[in-house]
């Protein structure tokens, strides 16, 4: 299996531009979450999707931000208009169905962010 | 707020030496704790999950041990080598899908 694929890998883009992150879960996985990794919050959650149907987006920072998973394959994180306060690295992970949080989680390699 | 610790931030040891560190945790809402081998320019890499209070796990020369009741978790590494060197990145389960992160110990091991 690949693993998690995410794209891009570095993303450079300027304020007030629209941002879209792609995800590519492991397949036969269930579960998928998108976090948000910063030097002042660490990894922090930012939605999770189960059954490719979102279950709770409450760490999503505010309205700029969206996602949807359309597929079992496919998940986008949307960031609409982007700020330079958004700029960090994004992971998106997938686990399998059944065991719940002693399932594994697999990270994707994630993306930069940067936004000037 | 739920908070997970880890301790130290960083420490660098010699090539042979054996080291341990800590994970700090909420002693209630207790699902799962999860470690995790993060190397630089890579996504984090599952080591262990514990679940009962008491677990001991083993990968070659890794080893964790789990105190749910006191919230605590311990990695050890005997006989460090170069390849070691990362960051270990626990985290806490309070709920089938709620993981709260630590901020990681960044282990050098010096050749």
């Amino acid at each position: 299996d690949a693993g998690v694929i995410q794209s891009p890998r570095h993303e450079v883009t300027e304020m007030g531009q629209e941002v879209t992150l792609r995800c590519k879960p492991i397949s036969g996985h269930n579960s998928l979450f998108w976090y948000r990794q910063t030097m002042m919050r660490g990894l922090e959650l930012l939605i999770y999707f189960n059954n490719n149907v979102p279950i709770d987006d409450s760490g999503m920072p505010e309205d700029r931000f969206s996602a949807k998973m359309p597929n079992a394959s496919f998940s986008t994180l949307k960031i609409q208009p982007s700020e330079p306060r958004d700029s960090a690295v994004y992971f998106c992970a997938s686990r399998p169905g059944g065991g719940g949080a002693t399932d594994t989680q697999y990270f994707g390699p994630g993306t930069r962010l940067t936004v000037l | 707020i739920l908070n997970v610790e880890q301790s130290p931030q960083s420490l660098h040891v010699q090539e042979g030496d054996s080291t341990n560190f800590t994970c700090s945790f909420p002693s209630s809402n207790f699902y799962a704790l999860h470690w995790y081998r993060w190397e630089t320019a890579k996504s984090p890499e599952a080591l262990f999950v514990m679940t009962l209070n008491g677990d001991e796990k083993k990968k070659g020369r890794i080893s964790a041990t789990l105190n749910t009741k006191e919230g605590y978790s311990y990695l050890y590494i005997k006989g460090s080598q170069p390849e070691d060197s990362a960051t270990y990145l626990c985290a806490f389960a309070s709920g089938t899908y709620k993981y709260i992160f630590g901020t990681g110990t960044r282990l050098k091991v010096l050749a």
